[in-house]
């Protein structure tokens, strides 16, 4: 168990809907960063938060959005969803601010039908 | 898109053997990170490089940051069916931008016991 907490760990939905996947991140983490992992593209950067702001900004769809709570735990909205948008989602922290590794989550797969 | 180069895409070897793989980049880095990851698994920090010209080793695992910091390798001794998987290179550089790491396309190990 890496400490990291991503729900659910699968999801099935249709076009044209909307889904949420949370996030929380290990135990003095203040750092979320949100990837998403398909065949063809690789591990793809999202979005950052740090302490509830918004750090960094990847390539990230404007359907997609997220935030960071109070608790620290993070929140990926992803709407009008394609079936390109089938991948899998993964959450990882850190401590920030240093230059070290994240931990990642176990990811929620997420597939479009 | 992928900014990190990573070589081979894929390997298939004899148990025992050594393995050998490479990231290369026109960026500067200022972190090499070296991650595996398992089937339905988030990716796993095996090894984390600070400094050009450093060589860390983690058991059977040994790499090195290159001395113009753009390129990394990652090497294997003595291969066993465990070390099955994908590896990942990322390359970290800590700024007002975030921590956002960006990740090589990953070789896929299989090793024939």
């Amino acid at each position: 168990d890496s400490g990291v907490t991503q729900t659910p760990k699968h999801l099935i939905t249709a076009t044209g809907q909307r889904v949420t996947l949370r996030c929380s991140p290990r135990s003095g983490d203040l750092s979320v960063y949100w990837y998403q992992q398909s065949l063809d593209q690789g591990l793809q950067f999202l979005i950052q938060y740090y302490n509830g702001e918004e750090r960094a900004k990847g390539n990230i769809l404007e359907r997609f959005s997220a935030q960071q709570f109070p608790d620290l735990h993070s929140e990926l909205n992803l709407s009008s969803l394609e079936l390109g948008d089938s991948a899998l989602y993964f959450c990882a922290s850190s401590v920030g601010g240093a230059p070290y590794g994240y931990t990642f989550g176990s990811g929620t797969r997420l597939t479009v039908v | 898109g992928q900014q990190l180069n990573q070589s081979p895409q894929s390997m298939f070897i004899q148990e025992g053997e050594d393995v050998s793989m490479n990231c290369t980049s026109s960026s500067i880095f200022n972190t090499w990170l070296w991650y595996k990851q398992d089937p339905g698994e988030g990716p796993v920090l095996l090894i984390a490089l600070y400094k050009a010209g450093e060589l860390t080793s983690n058991g059977r695992l040994t790499a090195q940051f290159g001395i113009t910091r753009k390129d990394s390798f990652l090497n294997i001794s003595a291969s066993i069916p465990s070390d099955v998987g994908i590896y990942f290179c990322a390359g970290q550089r800590a700024g007002r931008s975030g921590n956002k790491l960006v990740f090589g396309a990953g070789t896929i190990l299989r090793v024939k016991s």
